[in-house]
């Protein structure tokens, strides 16, 4: 069966950097491109933007230029988020979700804690 | 971007009964629209696409309807199962955007 696992939780403090990875299984990796969205707590989903799992190319959403980092290790079928000099406002969950057009496969999230 | 105007924020409905949930799009979406549903601690399930298919295993008693800007999720006979929040995303324009989401309850 389809599934997504990401990596637990990350307690971190302002200026560091963490890395989520979500690994798939159950299809083929490279057929779906991996798409990340973040819920802060307590509030709505807001798409990050998508790594073309083929070519290896990311898209950043216009929120999310910068510090943001997607990227792969194919041979692994997993993806990658980085999210480089973390600030308070990056608190929330991060979701990995595989898309055709719509998003039917999704991880079971990743809470990032950011606290001095 | 498209917006999207989710209704209402919150809800509270009884056993049995029909509950609807409405999106309203900044701008036509050709039907890109999808519903999900997410329980607390829990990611976002699909429930319908393309504004009214059902996902395979989601209970009948979902359904979507609209077009154009107007969306709707309508669950029929609410169980206790179905207490959760319900978001709308529009796909038909990137980026995708979301409503603001309707936390459902039990009166």
């Amino acid at each position: 069966q389809i599934q997504l696992v990401q990596s637990g939780p990350e307690l971190k403090k302002p200026g560091e950097s963490v890395k989520i990875s979500c690994k798939a299984s159950g299809y083929t990796f490279t057929n779906y491109g991996m798409y990340w969205v973040k819920q802060a707590p307590g509030q709505g989903l807001q798409y990050m933007g998508w790594i073309n799992t083929e070519t290896g190319k990311p898209t950043y959403a216009d929120d999310f230029k910068g510090r943001f980092v997607f990227f792969l290790e194919t041979s692994a079928s997993t993806a990658y988020l980085q999210i480089n000099n973390l600030k308070n406002e990056d608190m929330a969950t991060y979701f990995c979700a595989r898309r055709d057009w719509y998003f039917d496969f999704w991880g079971p999230g990743t809470m990032v804690t950011v606290s001095s | 971007d498209i917006q999207m105007t989710q209704s209402p924020a919150s809800l509270s409905a009884s056993l049995g009964e029909t509950v609807t949930i409405e999106c309203r799009a900044s701008e036509d979406i050709y039907n890109g629209l999808a519903w999900y549903q997410q329980k607390p601690g829990k990611s976002p399930q699909l429930l319908i696409y393309n504004a009214n298919s059902l996902h395979t295993g989601v209970p009948s008693r979902f359904s979507g309807s609209g077009s154009g800007t107007q969306y709707s999720l309508k669950i029929n006979s609410l169980q206790s199962e179905d207490v959760a929040s319900y978001f709308c995303q529009q796909y038909y324009d990137y980026p995708d955007t979301f409503g603001a989401g309707t936390k459902l309850e039990l009166k």
